[in-house]
């Protein structure tokens, strides 16, 4: 299965500031997306982030809030903007792999002052 | 909307004591049910999927059971090495591969 490599892999923010998350995966990948786990929550879409188009956002998220790059087969980034408190959080970048499984990397654990 | 529910929220075990975790769910045509393992400060990571009622599959101490309506996650005779967060997911027909999960459950196994 695909190896992900996700960074940072924690920050303390302040609000008001954005974020950039990193996500390298070892192999060329059709589909990746991104989650948010918020304490005590289920794992949540984001987005799906598409290589060549603009991403695929899930109902309550806007591409304004969290804008997410895909230059390639292997690499995407999401931004959080403009944080505030609420948006502390795990967030977590996935792939789809061969044999319809789906990999996480070790995820960003976000809190914002 | 797909929805799942996992019970129980945390269950603690000793040591070679069995037990299973459940996974409710409600899909418009389910296309597979993933089974998770998540520790502490680390991405889920992956256990089995299940497509279609009446399939089972098993991985050392864990065994996955599928019906129409819900999910177990047996675990036999557990060790301490499998105390963990294990979450269920749910991929449906119409989900564009967007995975539903549930809030899972803490298992602790004391030695």
């Amino acid at each position: 299965s695909a190896v992900i490599s996700q960074k940072p892999s924690r920050d303390i923010c302040q609000r008001g500031t954005s974020l950039t998350i990193q996500c390298q995966v070892d192999s060329q990948v059709t589909m990746m997306f991104w989650y948010r786990q918020q304490p005590g929550q289920s794992l949540t879409l984001i987005a799906t982030a598409n290589q060549g188009s603009e991403a695929t956002y899930e109902s309550g998220f806007v591409i304004d809030k969290f804008p997410i790059s895909r230059p390639n087969l292997t690499f995407s980034t999401l931004t959080v903007s403009n944080m505030s408190p609420e948006d502390s959080s795990i967030y977590l970048c996935s792939v789809l792999g061969t044999g319809v499984t789906y990999t996480f990397g070790s995820g960003t654990r976000l809190t914002v002052v | 909307e797909d929805q799942v529910t996992q019970s129980p929220e945390a269950l603690r075990l000793q040591e070679g004591e069995s037990s299973s975790l459940n996974c409710s769910y409600t899909v418009s045509g389910l296309r597979g049910l993933f089974w998770y393992r998540q520790d502490p400060g680390k991405g889920p990571e992956f256990l089995f999927t299940l497509y279609s009622a009446g399939e089972e599959k098993e991985k050392e101490r864990l065994k996955a059971t599928l019906t129409k309506k819900e999910s177990f996650l047996h675990i036999t005779a557990p060790k301490p090495e499998d105390s963990a967060t294990y979450l269920c997911a749910v991929q449906s027909g119409g989900s564009n591969y967007k995975l539903t999960f549930g809030k899972g459950t803490l298992l602790t196994v004391n030695p």
